[in-house]
């Protein structure tokens, strides 16, 4: 059974970055899949931030791509993202998720969701 | 870019039949999944690929997609299917593939 978990301050400054990771267990990363970051507003809709494969690919929201970075850890089985420069807009639940952009592949497993809130 | 619409809300009552609606430009021609959201819980998968379920996901669901709109059905309405629900594409237009989620709808059971 896959399972992914998020970790990370809940807690940003405006202005900051915002730095989550993701472990992924009971499947390795080097396997295959995309794995990617999605968020959720309180109250609104769902936002996909970007995913990466294994090898370091990486496609990106075009509308966040210059504050965001994601990377791969496959020795730890574990991705990460940043996101720079953040505002009270990146208030949200940050869920890491394992998909497929080139394949037009289902999310079909989500971490439970971590709440990031950007406050002073 | 490309955008899906779904209506915010639809409501059915027990045991009928509710119809969840995603249109897009020519979203026939594209794969869409659909997700299930209860309150404080993460989006599960219930459709994917325009009609096949995830195993453990009811026989009630089901989804079809042609022309401009896709739909998600569910059959005998549970008050457990109250939850907002989203549909997903990836848009390919372009090199880089993209995520697209439809806005939600929130489905009530009356």
């Amino acid at each position: 059974q896959v399972q992914l978990q998020e970790s990370g301050p809940g807690l940003v400054k405006p202005s900051e970055t915002l730095s989550l990771t993701c472990a992924v267990s009971g499947y390795s990363i080097s396997s295959g899949y995309y794995w990617g970051w999605i968020r959720q507003p309180p109250g609104k809709g769902l936002e996909w931030i970007g995913s990466i494969y294994h090898s370091g690919s990486t496609y990106y929201n075009p509308s966040l791509k210059s504050r965001v970075t994601i990377s791969v850890d496959t020795s730890k089985n574990q991705f990460s993202l940043k996101l720079s420069s953040v505002t009270a807009a990146d208030t949200a639940v940050y869920y890491c998720a394992r998909d497929n952009p080139t394949l037009a592949m289902p999310i079909d497993y989500w971490g439970q969701g971590t709440l990031v809130t950007v406050s002073s | 870019s490309y955008v899906l619409t779904q209506p915010p809300s639809v409501s059915v009552a027990p045991g009928k039949t509710a119809r969840i609606t995603c249109g897009g430009n020519n979203i026939g021609s594209k794969s869409v999944h659909w997700y299930q959201q209860k309150p404080g819980q993460a989006p599960v998968l219930v459709i994917y690929y325009d009609s096949d379920r995830p195993s453990g996901i009811p026989e009630r669901f089901s989804g079809s997609n042609s022309g401009n709109t896709a739909t998600l059905t569910i059959s005998r309405v549970e008050a457990g299917d109250e939850a907002d629900y989203y549909c997903q594409v990836w848009d390919s237009s372009s090199d880089h593939p993209f995520c697209v989620f439809g806005g939600g709808t929130k489905l009530t059971v009356l």
